[in-house]
């Protein structure tokens, strides 16, 4: 089915480690962008994504890597985990620039 | 001057009634304003959303209402259903060029059967 799809949708890891989430969009849109949703703060943009190989700072970027070799994949990795990292993030993908973002499932990520 | 504040925290409506979440914001030049709706589990879905340039936009049950003067914009939900139940984000962008979305903090909604 065409759609935006997160992997994985849960993952426990431990501080130090590196973790990538993946995100996958069949749209072919040009626009990607990942959120962190906690509790009091609502969605936080980390990174975004203009298109393959142009990527770009949001709110709260510190602590993450994002790349953006193919349009349709967005991977974010946490290169060292840490505890204030343990969030829920969220990928979303746009047709063009001030145009509805839809979001995926969602990667809930607890690191102990 | 980025920020979308938005309330109340949670609402309780029992069934058939209005629900109604505000947001505010301090940037004019933010021009697009969605409302996402979410339910347990799930990501972010686009409800319904309006320009400046219109001062309500009804889809359904749920209307925008836009006071660009007052710098607010309000969600309604007329006759809320049990299915309604979920937590709504408000958003703002600026226009092209700019596109991240600043999000309000959310707001918990229960309607009652």
């Amino acid at each position: 089915d065409a759609g935006i799809t997160q992997s994985p949708r849960y993952k426990i890891t431990e501080t130090g480690r590196q973790v990538t989430l993946m995100c996958h969009q069949t749209w072919s849109h040009s626009y990607m962008f990942w959120y962190r949703q906690d509790l009091g703060h609502g969605l936080r943009l980390i990174y975004y994504s203009a298109a393959a190989d142009i990527t770009d700072k949001g709110e709260v970027p510190d602590g993450y890597v994002v790349s953006r070799s193919k349009t349709e994949n967005f991977p974010l990795t946490l290169e060292s985990a840490t505890r204030s990292q343990t969030s829920v993030y969220f990928c979303a993908s746009s047709e063009s620039d001030n145009q509805p973002q839809h979001f995926g499932d969602g990667t809930r990520l607890s690191i102990l | 001057q980025q920020q979308v504040k938005q309330s109340p925290q949670s609402l309780i409506v029992q069934k058939g009634g209005i629900s109604i979440i505000n947001c505010a914001y301090e940037n004019t030049a933010f021009d697009y304003f969605p409302w996402y709706q979410q339910f347990p589990g799930k990501g972010p879905a686009l409800l319904i959303a309006i320009r400046p340039d219109v001062s309500e936009k009804k889809e359904g049950r749920f209307t925008i209402s836009f006071n660009k003067s007052a710098k607010q914009f309000s969600l309604h939900i007329m006759d809320s259903q049990p299915g309604d139940s979920a937590t709504y984000f408000c958003a703002a962008s600026m226009g092209s060029g700019t596109y991240k979305y600043i999000f309000g903090t959310g707001t918990r909604l229960k309607v009652l059967a």
